[in-house]
């Protein structure tokens, strides 16, 4: 089955360290995107790519970090420096950049810092 | 930047009752408009979209949504809900010719009493 798989469902992870949340897709979409999802605050965006090799930030990008080595993974790093990290973070595809397609999303991981 | 307002952050309805909610939008120039539904453990996927054409959009489960240009509103629909339709519902707009930055609104949790 074609899909966007994230990796772990939850992670918990000690104050001071980095910690990098898995995204996988088969489904040969062009973009990715990594989203924060907070209660009563929608979804926030972290980073996005649009090919291999480059990434933008998004609004909330500080204390993150992403690589796109190969279309099929979008892995997003939570860094110490990341104020408040503890949240439910989503990934997502797109198959063009245009934005006339929408998004497919995973399961989420819910990052807890303890 | 562009911004999404959700107005309703719960609503709680009986079932066979007539749903809207409420979503504008602050982008003045060719959007993209989209909802996404979040049902209860499971991941975001899309309810309808809106590119261009007829405004009266219908998506799945008996749902529709109207773009109204002149209002940067559209708002979704649904003339009887039912108890399945529990769920969270998000807006999304991105601008026509750039994917990378969709802004999502914050959210309606819906409930349905059965």
């Amino acid at each position: 089955d074609g899909g966007i798989t994230q990796s772990p469902k939850y992670l918990f992870r000690k104050e001071g360290q980095n910690v990098t949340l898995s995204c996988e897709q088969n489904l040969n979409h062009d973009a990715m995107y990594w989203y924060r999802q907070d209660p009563g605050q929608g979804l926030r965006l972290i980073y996005y790519s649009q090919i291999v090799n480059d990434f933008q930030k998004g609004d909330i990008a500080e204390g993150y970090s992403v690589s796109r080595e190969k279309k099929e993974s979008f892995p997003l790093t939570v860094t110490s420096a990341q104020k408040n990290p503890t949240a439910f973070y989503l990934c997502a595809s797109r198959s063009d950049i245009k934005g006339s397609t929408e998004a497919f999303f995973g399961q989420g991981t819910r990052l807890t810092v303890v | 930047a562009q911004s999404v307002s959700q107005h309703n952050h719960h609503v709680i309805l009986s079932e066979a009752a007539s749903l809207e909610l409420g979503c504008n939008y602050s982008y003045g120039g060719t959007v993209n408009l989209f909802w996404y539904v979040q049902y209860p453990g499971q991941h975001l996927q899309l309810l309808l979209k809106y590119f261009s054409g007829d405004p009266l959009v219908k998506g799945i489960k008996g749902f529709e949504a109207e773009f109204i240009k002149s209002k940067f509103s559209f708002n979704l629909r649904k003339p009887s809900v039912q108890w399945s339709d529990t769920a969270e519902y998000f807006c999304a707009v991105n601008k026509g010719t750039n994917a990378g930055k969709s802004t999502f609104g914050d959210g309606t949790t819906l409930t349905v009493k059965p």
